[in-house]
């Protein structure tokens, strides 16, 4: 079974421009969230899709938001980049979303920007 | 105060030995207990699970979690050069909305 991938892998931005990453979960998955990783604050919880649908969002400004299509599949942007936006961002997929499921990470886009 | 504690180390053994990782916390509602394993340029991979308190063994791996002093810990035992990698720990409450520690960089030394 394909893990979780995660395009592009790497990718090198500017202030004030936008960015879209793409998230393909684990065939079956449901459930797709979101991670921020950064040396400075460690992973920290962006957003969480379920059938389309966000279900639960951490404490991100508005300019990071994310979508979930059909097939589970999901992208997040980010507007207007600040250079505290470089970090790895990490997609996790699980079967559901009611309680406690086990996450499948990705392997992250590390984004850079200048 | 962060609401999840993790000394980010380093942390440098010999292998074989018996290495010890922490995490303290400070939400009371947190149910379930991950550690989490991530070496350099992957995403992190589960180690353990735990829900509520008590003690979970797998292999060499123990993770034990204690409630009532909001402190959880992942023992390894007979510890690998391939162990060496980032060791994180994670809780929620009821959903995906995960915790995180800062991470332990951990090496073993052949």
């Amino acid at each position: 079974k394909a893990g979780v991938t995660q395009t592009p892998r790497y990718l090198i931005k500017t202030r004030g421009q936008q960015v879209t990453l793409s998230c393909s979960p684990i065939s079956g998955h449901r459930s797709v969230s979101w991670y921020q990783q950064t040396p400075g604050q460690g992973l920290q919880f962006l957003f969480e899709y379920f059938s389309e649908t966000q279900r639960n969002k951490g404490n991100f400004p508005g300019r990071f938001s994310g979508r979930q299509f059909s097939n589970s599949r999901s992208e997040m942007n980010v507007s207007t980049l600040e250079l505290g936006d470089s970090a790895l961002y990490l997609c996790a997929s699980s079967l559901v979303a009611s309680a406690y499921n086990e996450q499948f990470f990705g392997p992250g886009t590390r984004l850079t920007v200048l | 105060q962060k609401e999840v504690e993790q000394d980010p180390g380093p942390l440098s053994v010999p292998e074989g030995a018996i290495v010890s990782l922490n995490c303290t916390y400070s939400n009371s509602a947190f149910q379930y207990f991950m550690w989490y394993r991530q070496y350099s340029r992957k995403g992190p991979e589960l180690l353990m699970y735990t829900y509520s308190s008590g003690n979970k063994e797998d292999g060499r791996f123990t993770a034990q979690v204690d409630k009532s002093s909001k402190y959880i810990s992942l023992f390894i035992r007979d510890s690998q050069p391939s162990d060496s990698a980032t060791y994180l720990c994670a809780m929620t409450y009821s959903n995906n909305d995960m915790r995180f520690g800062a991470g332990t960089r951990l090496t073993v030394k052949p």
